[in-house]
């Protein structure tokens, strides 16, 4: 079973400071896929890594896929309190093919 | 497109009742599968399926079944519904054809006492 390790679980800031998530792992993944879920409602899918290495950048939010496609981190540059919710890492292929394995997920509160 | 649709929004279930969670998708998705999401767990496969016809299990598939008889719909059925099953349940579904990139539905909320 594969398994991702997603931290830190809560991260309470201020709006304007900066943050990053990360996402474990020590199993190989086809893809490296960051969901943003909000309260009520189903996971939105926001960016797909495929290749080791590779990074993704989304207005203030920056996205790196590992080496070695075992990890990845979210990084966001000068957070507003849109960007308060649930963010998901979740990984493909590998030994879990037609699976998608989720980590726990990071609960982000950015205040005004 | 109404792109993934789930019915009902929310259901209160007595133990050992039985019921089904639609799902329906009209962007002619071969794959699609079931989650359930409680808290500090992140989301976690029940079933899913490749294709019309063809079903597997993922990590917890104890208490459901489902089937596929076309491309849009995947019903989810609880057999004999107990209160560990209480949890939002997710459907999803992917243009690539494996797990990769999903959209998902609203979720249906569902409590079991």
């Amino acid at each position: 079973t594969q398994l991702l390790e997603q931290s830190p679980q809560f991260l309470s800031i201020q709006e304007g400071e900066n943050l990053t998530v990360y996402c474990n792992s020590s199993s190989v993944f086809s893809s490296l896929q960051w969901y943003r879920q909000e309260p009520g409602e189903g996971p939105v899918l926001l960016v797909t890594v495929v290749t080791g290495g590779e990074v993704k950048k989304l207005k203030r939010l920056t996205f790196q896929f590992g080496d070695a496609r075992k990890d990845s981190s979210l990084h966001i540059t000068a957070a507003q309190p849109g960007d308060t919710g649930l963010y998901l890492c979740a990984g493909d292929g590998g030994t879990s093919y037609g699976k998608l394995t989720f980590g726990q997920g990071t609960i982000l509160t950015v205040h005004p | 497109n109404a792109g993934v649709t789930q019915t009902p929004k929310f259901q209160v279930l007595k133990t050992g009742q039985s019921m089904t969670l639609q799902c329906a998708q009209d962007m002619n998705h071969e794959y699609m599968s079931w989650y359930r999401q409680d808290p500090g767990m992140g989301l976690r496969l029940i079933h899913y399926s490749v294709g019309a016809g063809i079903t597997d299990q993922g990590e917890v598939p104890n208490g459901y079944n489902v089937s596929r008889s076309t491309t849009e719909d995947f019903p989810l059925r609880l057999l004999s519904a107990a209160p560990s099953q209480t949890s939002v349940y997710f459907c999803a579904s992917s243009y690539h054809g494996t797990a990769r990139e999903q959209y998902f539905g609203p979720g249906t909320r569902l409590t079991v006492t």
